[in-house]
C-alpha cells in the first residue's frame, strides 16, 4: 500500500490483559519501526525490523514486550500483561533501506491508542 | 546514544510573524537532520530534511543547519494558525532508526 497501515486505531484494555497491535508497512519498505509516544511525549523508539529480522530492540521492554514482522503478514506488537504506564500512542513507520547513519525518510502510520484502566 | 534537544515551548507568535524552531544535537558525525510536524491525535509528517551546512528552502519553510555548532533550524514564514502543531526533529541513529527531540509546541495567534 501507499501509506502506513496501523489497526486497531484504539484499544482499550483492563490491567493485566494483553494488546496486540498490528502495522503494514509501505510496499517495498523493508524497514519497520516501533515507537511510543506517552501524553503527547517524546517519541521512545522500541523496536525496528528489517524485512523478517529483528534490527535493533534497544528500546524494547524485555518482559512483556514482544514483536514481530512474519512474511506475508503485518507486524505485531504485542504487550503481555499490560499495566497502566503502558497507556500510549503506539506508532508504526516504515522506510525505504539506505546507507548507515545517513538516514531516510520514515513514514508514519496514524498510531494506535493503548488505554489500559 | 545521540541526543536531540528542542524547546519544548509553547512558542507563541502572531500571524504573519517568522517562527523560529531550534534543535541542538550531540553526536558531531551525524549528517542528516529532518524536521516532522505533528498535529495534536496525529501522526507526524515530514516538512523537510537537510544534509549541507546553510539554509535550504521549501515555501514558507526554511531549514538552517550549522554543523560546526550542531545546531539546526527551523523558519516558517508568515506563520499561519494552521502552522500551529509539535515540530519535531530527528537525526538518524546507526541503525537506521531514528532520535526524536522532545518536540517544540508552536502556537500562531490570528
Amino acid at each position: 500500500g501507499e501509506e502506513v497501515a496501523q489497526t486497531p486505531k484504539h484499544l482499550v484494555r483492563g490491567e493485566g490483559q494483553k494488546a496486540k497491535l498490528y502495522c503494514a508497512p509501505i510496499k517495498g519498505h523493508s524497514y519497520v519501526f516501533w515507537y511510543q509516544q506517552v501524553l503527547k511525549n517524546e517519541f521512545k523508539f522500541l523496536i525496528s525490523f528489517q524485512n523478517e529480522n529483528v534490527f535493533d530492540e534497544t528500546g524494547m521492554p524485555k518482559e512483556r514486550f514482544s514483536a514481530k514482522c512474519l512474511p506475508n503478514s503485518p507486524c505485531s506488537l504485542e504487550i503481555q500483561a499490560t499495566k497502566l504506564e503502558d497507556s500510549a500512542v503506539y506508532f508504526c513507520a516504515s522506510s525505504r533501506p539506505t546507507g548507515r547513519g545517513s538516514g531516510n525518510t520514515i513514514y508514519f502510520g496514524e498510531g494506535s491508542w493503548l488505554t489500559v484502566v | 546514544q545521540k541526543e536531540v534537544e528542542q524547546n519544548s515551548g509553547p512558542l507563541s507568535v502572531p500571524e504573519g510573524a517568522i517562527a523560529s524552531l531550534n534543535c541542538t544535537y550531540s553526536d558531531r558525525g551525524s549528517q542528516s537532520f529532518f524536521w516532522y510536524r505533528q498535529y495534536s491525535g496525529k501522526s507526524p509528517e515530514l516538512i523537510m530534511f537537510i544534509y549541507s551546512n546553510g539554509d535550504k528552502e521549501d515555501g514558507r519553510f526554511t531549514a538552517q543547519l550549522n554543523k560546526a555548532s550542531q545546531y539546526v533550524s527551523l523558519l516558517i514564514r508568515d506563520s499561519q494558525p494552521s502552522d500551529s502543531a509539535t515540530y519535531l526533529c530527528a537525526v538518524p541513529d546507526y541503525g537506521q532508526n531514528f532520535v526524536f527531540g522532545p518536540g517544540t509546541r508552536l502556537s500562531v495567534l490570528p
